[in-house]
């Protein structure tokens, strides 16, 4: 299995910050990453898929950048509705099964 | 307008089988590349992937619970199934159905989860 280190696993900011998630691969997986935002009691969003590309409808102050086995996730000037768990995702091969990173999680400072 | 929703028992004993239907509109698994998944998260824990089903019926399966699990759809009512065997209190987790579209873009094809239902907790417990 492809194993997903995301860090840090918690981080503090606030309002207006920009920060900045880390997620890296036990192997290269091109650009086959995924990013989501879950909030506590409800289902997670999708925020990028393929490490750059923004989903329909999300604001553009979230980005994506990386390939092979390291990517990040920015959020430049946090806004009070950022604040949740971010995880990434990697869909490399279905064969192999797909994995979630073990989660960010994002408090107010 | 896509919607999701997971329905099965709240609770089962550790041994039994669990079986859950995620029951969808606004999509069909008749869609050349159209999938489903299914993914679950422990009380506290991260998200992990557990079963896909695409709509060629090609299943794929996670490596830890392949041999426990089975998945199966019904295009005819717009649902998908997904069994576990031998039902454990670590599985004890909220499961989550969802819409599994793909990027497909000069022979690149990625999965992503675009769409997901609200989850059902399922307790296993004598």
């Amino acid at each position: 299995d492809i194993q997903m280190t995301q860090s840090p696993s918690s981080l503090s900011a606030s309002v207006g910050d920009r920060v900045t998630i880390t997620c890296r691969t036990s192997q290269s997986i091109a650009s086959y990453l995924n990013w989501y935002q879950q909030k506590p009691g409800k289902a997670p969003k999708l925020l990028i898929f393929a490490a750059s590309i923004l989903q329909s409808g999300v604001p553009s102050r979230f980005s994506g950048s990386g390939s092979g086995t390291d990517f990040t996730l920015t959020i430049s000037g946090l806004q009070p509705d950022d604040f949740a768990t971010y995880y990434c995702q990697q869909s490399y091969s279905a064969f192999r099964g797909y994995t979630f990173g073990q989660g960010t999680r994002l408090e107010i400072k | 307008q896509v919607t999701l929703r997971e329905s099965g028992p709240a609770q089962v004993k550790p041994t039994q089988t669990l079986t859950l239907t995620c029951s969808f509109s606004g999509f069909s698994l008749t869609t050349t590349k159209m999938c489903v998944s299914w993914v679950r998260q422990a009380p506290g824990k991260a998200l992990e992937w557990l079963a896909l089903i695409d709509w060629d019926d090609e299943k794929y399966y996670s490596s830890s619970l392949k041999g426990r699990l089975t998945i199966s759809k019904d295009t005819s009512k717009n649902q998908v199934v997904l069994t576990m065997t031998n039902m454990d209190p670590v599985d004890t987790a909220t499961y989550f159905c969802a819409r599994t579209n793909v990027y497909d873009s000069n022979g690149y094809y990625l999965h992503f989860f675009d769409y997901w239902g609200q989850g059902t907790l399922v307790t296993v417990s004598s």
